[in-house]
């Protein structure tokens, strides 16, 4: 199985702050990752796929990078409903495996 | 608008068993690939289980692997999740999720039944 390590576990901010999300994987998977938001008692909603594809209906403060081992997400400008947990998930192989999340809190 | 919707979920025993169901609408069911998802009570997510569109292909993790099975009625627009041999670690809500691009990342998914298993 491939290994995330998402980084960090928990991130303290403001609104309006850029905040970057880091996610590496323990063998290169190319573009085959995508981010979720998760806010408490919900299902995760799909932001990103193929490393850098916004999803439908997602806001383009909302940005991903990265190919191979190493990817990023980042939001640009920091609102109130963005305070949630977010995890990245590869897809290269089976089985898919989510990393360990990101919880982003109130500073 | 594409609803997923799981049910079945509940309090069993250790070594029992039970059967989820996720109940599919506002998309041709047929034509994706579907996936079952959990999460531990505070934890993060684990990929359970994915069948193709046909239900030709399946895959399992290993946590569940021989005892839970992954199937669908196409015909009734359903998913399901038996699961048996039931252990005190596989309490967690579980999701049904819909793949995009017949690959497994998921872009909808339901609103999850609460599997807890304790003597």
């Amino acid at each position: 199985a491939i290994w995330m390590t998402q980084s960090p576990s928990l991130l303290s901010a403001s609104t309006g702050d850029r905040v970057t999300i880091s996610c590496r994987m323990s063998q290169g998977i190319s573009s085959y990752l995508a981010w979720y938001q998760q806010k408490p008692g919900k299902a995760p909603e799909l932001l990103i796929y193929a490393a850098s594809t916004l999803q439908s209906g997602v806001p383009s403060r909302f940005s991903g990078s990265g190919s191979g081992t190493d990817f990023t997400l980042t939001i640009s400008c920091l609102q109130s409903e963005d305070f949630a947990t977010y995890y990245c998930q590869q897809y290269y192989s089976f089985p898919p495996t989510f990393g360990g999340g990101t919880k982003v809190e109130i500073k | 608008q594409v609803q997923l919707v799981e049910s079945g979920g509940g309090l069993v025993k250790p070594g029992g068993s039970l059967r989820l169901s996720c109940a599919a609408s506002g998309f041709t069911f047929s034509d994706y690939y579907m996936s079952w998802i959990r999460q531990a009570p505070g934890k993060g997510l684990e990929w359970v289980s994915y069948i193709s569109s046909s239900g030709s292909t399946i895959y399992y993790a290993d946590s569940v692997k021989g005892r839970f099975t992954i199937s669908r009625d196409n015909a009734k627009n359903s998913l399901y999740l038996q699961m048996n041999s039931l252990r005190a670690e596989d309490t967690a809500v579980y999701y049904c999720a819909r793949g995009l691009q017949s690959l497994p990342f998921f872009d909808y998914w339901g609103q999850g039944t609460l599997v807890t298993v304790s003597s």
